[in-house]
């Protein structure tokens, strides 16, 4: 049960795009389609901003979308609002009734 | 509105045991799945344990397994997490969380800190 990897940070100016990858493996982000992607503030609880890999909840941005290839799931975030700052972590079902977190982006917006 | 309120965090020394409760209010406690997911002040979520609606299914990560346990009363609309044999890399706010689509959780609870020290 390793961490799925992610970047320690992603950075863009207001406006633009910012992709966070979250690498696994084929025992789980390659074996599911159970990835999900959480928002969270300082402070704050966790936000469920991506759930089965590209799905948002009802009140999610539509500037926020997930996609996966093999091994790899992706956040991307367009048109990057201040708000948006925050650190962001990916979760995978990884069979059994586990699951891993990924190990965390901060997102900067410049 | 859904609520979740984590209680029974607080000070215990290496090798103790703490059983942490979720108050959960706001929707039907019996239908949903839980979790239990940690995190050091500072540092990443850390995925702990979850539950099915009537306790057939559960998974515990790694470096859990044996030692905390996860339950869940629903006529009491409650989540626990049993810790057993607390070590000092233990320590963390530990949050419940429903799981209200596969492997999506979409209500947290606000946390509850453990610190395991002498």
């Amino acid at each position: 049960q390793s961490a799925l990897t992610q970047p320690p940070s992603a950075s863009g100016s207001p406006g633009q795009s910012v992709t966070i990858s979250c690498t696994g493996t084929s025992s789980d982000v390659g074996d599911y389609n159970y990835v999900s992607w959480y928002q969270q503030r300082p402070g704050k609880a966790p936000k469920l901003m991506i759930y089965e890999v590209s799905r948002r909840p009802s009140g999610v941005p539509d500037r926020f979308s997930g996609s996966k290839s093999g091994n790899t799931a992706s956040l991307t975030v367009s048109g990057l609002q201040a708000e948006d700052e925050a650190d962001y972590y990916c979760s995978s079902y990884a069979g059994s009734n586990n699951f891993v977190f990924g190990t965390g982006t901060k997102v900067t917006v410049l | 509105e859904v609520q979740l309120v984590e209680s029974g965090g607080g000070l215990v020394q290496p090798g103790g045991s703490l059983r942490l409760s979720c108050a959960a209010s706001g929707f039907t406690f019996s239908n949903y799945w839980m979790h239990w997911v940690r995190q050091v002040p500072g540092k990443g979520l850390v995925w702990v344990s979850r539950v099915n609606t009537d306790e057939s299914g559960i998974g515990h990560a790694d470096s859990v397994k044996g030692r905390f346990t996860i339950s869940r009363d629903n006529a009491k609309n409650t989540l626990y997490l049993q810790m057993n044999s607390l070590r000092a890399e233990d320590t963390a706010v530990y949050y419940c969380a429903r799981e209200a689509v596969p492997g999506g959780n979409d209500y947290w609870g606000q946390g509850t800190l453990v610190t395991v020290s002498s």
